[in-house]
């Protein structure tokens, strides 16, 4: 059973900095491009960020390129998202999710950090 | 970057009243378009993929249609567990992009 498992969600005040990290289990990870949405309060999803199945690639939603950086560890199975210089903005439930190794659809996510930014 | 649309909004229905949701794309995107299914509080999940063909486990009574710029999402005699919010996801080009979602609520 394919299992996506996040933390590091937490409450910080606004210029903070929090690491996100999905631990994943019931697949072969280095061969599934990865990727984070979020979901703001009501709202609806967002890409935010994703990674090449060997790491080599990363590609970001412009509101949070040179602030937020997306890794992976193979060795590990792990994938984390460092997420600087947060904004009220960025507040919301970040998921990580598994790309299918054919395309680009999403086809498993995790249960979602809460991230809240606020002073 | 494609910009999905999904309408309506949010529908109501009875216990076992067909539904019908829409999602139309900015672009052509062939058949590259998913829809996720979201209970309260919970996170979402594939349902469609490739336009038609459901996900491990859907039950035969959703139904997918559909190509290029507009596509539809049938549910034939909802269940109470179907009711949530349905969004549309196009991966036909980078990068990826949801639809606003419906909300699929009981009458």
């Amino acid at each position: 059973e394919v299992q996506l498992v996040e933390s590091g969600g937490d409450l910080v005040q606004p210029g903070g900095s929090l690491r996100l990290s999905c631990a994943t289990s019931g697949f072969t990870f280095s061969t599934h491009l990865m990727t984070w949405v979020r979901q703001a309060p009501g709202k609806g999803l967002e890409w935010v960020a994703n990674i090449k199945e060997d790491g080599s690639d990363k590609y970001y939603v412009d509101s949070v390129k040179g602030r937020f950086t997306i890794s992976r560890d193979n060795a590990q199975n792990s994938l984390s998202l460092q997420m600087n210089s947060l904004r009220v903005e960025d507040t919301a439930i970040y998921y990580c999710a598994r790309l299918q190794t054919t395309s680009w659809c999403v086809d498993s996510w995790g249960q979602g950090t809460l991230v809240t930014v606020s002073s | 970057e494609i910009v999905m649309t999904q309408f309506p909004a949010s529908l109501s229905l009875s216990p076992g009243e067909g539904a019908s949701l829409s999602c139309k794309s900015s672009h052509n995107i062939s058949s590259n378009l998913a829809w996720h299914q979201q209970k309260p509080g919970q996170a979402p999940r594939l349902v469609i993929y490739g336009a038609s063909t459901r996900a491990t486990g859907v039950p035969a009574r959703f139904g997918g249609s559909g190509s290029g710029t507009e596509f539809t999402l049938t549910i034939s005699s909802p269940q109470s567990e179907d009711f949530g919010v349905y969004y549309c996801q196009q991966y036909n080009n980078w990068p990826i992009s949801f639809g606003p979602g419906t909300k699929l609520g009981i009458k």
